[in-house]
């Protein structure tokens, strides 16, 4: 069964640094999102992009967040300058059409030090 | 507004009796309420979804019980198992835009003794 695939699986980096998350969605999915969830909370939204634009985001996704979509099959998240509380489990999601199943990837543990 | 409550928090059930989770929201344009189940270092899967034109959903040994007019719903797992340990997320969406963002709830960790 296709997957939503997510790398790396844990990403260590200090405070104020630059990191990029990536994820391959399934293949013939047209809606992506990025979603996080803070260790024994609930999952948050973060950001949902179809036709190579953001058409959502929260409040959570501000300046130091992008995402973009470089080539046909991967998804990224930057974050520019971390802080401590960006430590978290970020999910990457993908669905083929609007009203069709959200498919989650087994996400990456970012840890902030 | 965007909210969706969950309880409880954890729920403890002896293999074979019913596990229910429940869930409450305000905003009246969701229209999509599906359950997720999450494994120790996976990602959210989707178990089973419903649409407020029907008030109860079966997959297997997996019901989703709605109530439109108390804006809540439920996840009624029958026969539990060791292997339906798990946290269980309920969430809710409405399609106001492409995006349809979804908003989940608190979470349940689910423990079935054996």
């Amino acid at each position: 069964e296709p997957e939503v695939t997510q790398t790396p699986s844990h990403q260590v980096t200090q405070m104020g640094q630059e990191v990029i998350l990536r994820c391959v969605p399934i293949s013939n999915h047209l809606y992506f999102y990025w979603y996080r969830q803070i260790l024994g909370q609930k999952v948050e939204f973060l950001v949902s992009f179809y036709n190579n634009e953001i058409s959502e985001k929260s409040e959570i996704f501000d300046d130091q967040f992008s995402v973009e979509r470089p080539d046909g099959s991967n998804f990224t998240l930057k974050i520019r300058s971390t802080k401590l509380e960006d430590s978290a489990m970020y999910f990457c999601a993908s669905k083929v059409m609007s009203d069709s199943p959200l498919h989650f990837g087994n996400g990456t543990r970012l840890t902030v030090t | 507004q965007q909210q969706v409550k969950q309880s409880p928090q954890s729920l403890i059930v002896q293999k074979g009796g019913i596990s229910i989770i429940n869930c409450a929201y305000e905003n009246t344009a969701f229209d999509y309420f599906p359950w997720y189940q999450q494994f120790p270092g996976k990602g959210p899967a989707l178990l089973i979804a419903i649409r407020p034109d029907v008030s109860e959903k079966k997959e297997g040994r997996f019901t989703i019980s709605f109530n439109k007019s108390a804006k809540q719903f439920s996840l009624h797992i029958m026969d539990s198992q060791p292997g339906d340990s798990a946290t269980y997320f309920c969430a809710a969406s409405y399609r106001e835009t492409s995006g349809s963002r979804l908003t989940f709830g608190e979470g349940t960790q689910l423990t079935v003794n054996p």
